[in-house]
């Protein structure tokens, strides 16, 4: 089955300190997968999409095939990141997502 | 910059009463979603629309759940007979093909 998991409910860092949101998935095909962040009373965002490889906001994400591991990386958090970050993954042949369950990011002064 | 648009933002029911969740999708995206959070939880498929027809659907989207597109604009999501447990924030994505989804502010629904 299709699942997408993120262990952590909560990840506190200091201002300046590096980040590592976890992601793993569970897919047998190619997915491809994505970075979702909601920001407090707001939508939920595209931050990154694997296929892009584009940094956005300084986070940065690698597809582990051999790990299926999509994990987020910020070498230096800011407190503006404080959010709610989700882990998405859209199986070929179909457009639907599958989300993690979330992590939410404090970024403590 | 365009965006996905939801109405109402909040909604209050009566268990039992049909609910009518609104959505205006980005005007030029062909593929159309509503998502459902339930507090606390993670965000789950409900419903996939592509070509003025369900492309895919979850096991919540059951009998009482019904999409439609009726204007050409408007995205609306049918609930007819409100349960507790249909308590939840529903969002609305819109995307092109091969694109990542566009997400709306979601509205928040309250069943009594």
């Amino acid at each position: 089955a299709q699942r997408v998991t993120q262990p952590e409910k909560l990840l506190s860092v200091f201002k300046g300190a590096p980040v590592e949101l976890k992601c793993n998935y569970s897919y047998s095909g190619s997915p491809e997968l994505f970075w979702y962040v909601q920001y407090s009373r707001q939508r939920l965002q595209l931050l990154l999409r694997h296929i892009s490889r584009e940094s956005i906001k300084g986070f940065t994400a690698d597809l582990n095939k051999g790990e299926t591991s999509f994990h987020l990386k910020k070498p230096f958090a800011q407190e503006e990141d404080s959010a709610m970050y989700y882990c998405a993954l859209i199986a070929s042949g179909t457009y639907k997502y599958i989300f993690g369950t979330g992590t939410r990011l404090k970024v403590l002064a | 910059e365009p965006e996905v648009t939801q109405t109402p933002s909040h909604q209050v029911t009566q268990m039992g009463q049909e609910v009518i969740l609104r959505c205006v999708p980005i005007s030029n995206h062909l593929y159309f979603y509503w998502y459902r959070q339930i507090l606390g939880q993670k965000v789950e498929f409900l419903v996939s629309f592509y070509n003025n027809e369900i492309s895919e659907k979850s096991e919540i989207f059951d009998d009482q759940f019904s999409v439609e597109r009726p204007d050409g604009s408007n995205f609306t999501l049918k609930i007819r007979s409100t349960k507790l447990e249909d308590s939840a924030m529903y969002f609305c994505a819109s995307m092109m093909a091969g694109a990542p989804q566009y997400f709306g502010p979601g509205t928040r629904l309250l069943v009594l």
